[in-house]
């Protein structure tokens, strides 16, 4: 079974600090997905990455950046948190350009 | 519990009934379509998926019909059970050109089973 798993399940973190939310995958897939998903709103795309070192904007990348140094290893960070971060991330990995994609559990994030 | 099923639409159906739930897509171009399921304190699982050249799918107590036409996408739980109980996404690949795809994700309906 392809495995995602997320470094927190749950985060609190205070408004300015520097965020690291972690994603591992361990079948080898090439894509590499970070969203976040708030109540009303759905899931919405932060970043995405389809090969180490390769990283693209997604719908909402503003306040966010990610780091792709390893296959199995997507990272996103928040430079400077604020409150409107506060939310459910979730990472996601897919072998075939974005098809089936597969989920890790999430992070919730609050900034306070 | 986690929140997303808030501010959602919600079907209650009773256990053993059958659900339908609906979804609108939004571009004619996609050629790809994903139910997922998100249980509390879940990430998304990967229902069933269906490609544009084909009218219905199944797979085992789900099926997944596509309504092109319309731009409409339904997926059907037969004997439905407590354990269905979960938020239900619809997600449509946008053709995006370059190495990867572009899931796009309906907001999203909440299922209740009532036992």
């Amino acid at each position: 079974d392809v495995k995602v798993t997320q470094s927190s399940r749950y985060l609190v973190k205070r408004t300015g600090e520097k965020v690291f939310l972690e994603c591992v995958q361990d079948m080898d897939h090439e894509n590499m997905f970070w969203y976040r998903q708030d109540p009303g709103l759905g899931l919405r795309l932060i970043y995405f990455s389809y090969d180490v070192k390769m990283k693209e904007k997604g719908d909402i990348p503003e306040g966010y950046s990610v780091s792709r140094e390893k296959k199995e290893r997507f990272s996103l960070i928040l430079e400077s948190a604020s409150t409107n971060q506060t939310s459910m991330y979730l990472c996601a990995s897919s072998f075939d350009r974005g098809y089936e994609q597969y989920f890790g559990p999430g992070t919730r994030l609050t900034v306070t | 519990g986690e929140s997303v099923g808030l501010h959602l639409p919600t079907l209650s159906v009773q256990e053993g009934d059958n659900s339908i739930i609906n979804c609108a897509y939004s571009n004619s171009a996609s050629d790809y379509f994903i139910w997922y399921k998100q249980e509390s304190g879940k990430g998304p699982q990967f229902i069933i998926d269906i490609r544009s050249n084909m009218d219905k799918r199944q797979g085992q107590r789900v099926t997944v019909l596509l309504n092109k036409t319309v731009k409409h996408l339904s997926l059907q739980i037969a004997a439905t059970q407590p354990g269905d109980s979960a938020v239900y996404f619809c997600a449509e690949i946008h053709p995006y050109g370059g190495a990867t795809n572009k899931l796009i994700f309906g907001t999203g309906t909440l299922l209740a089973v009532q036992p």
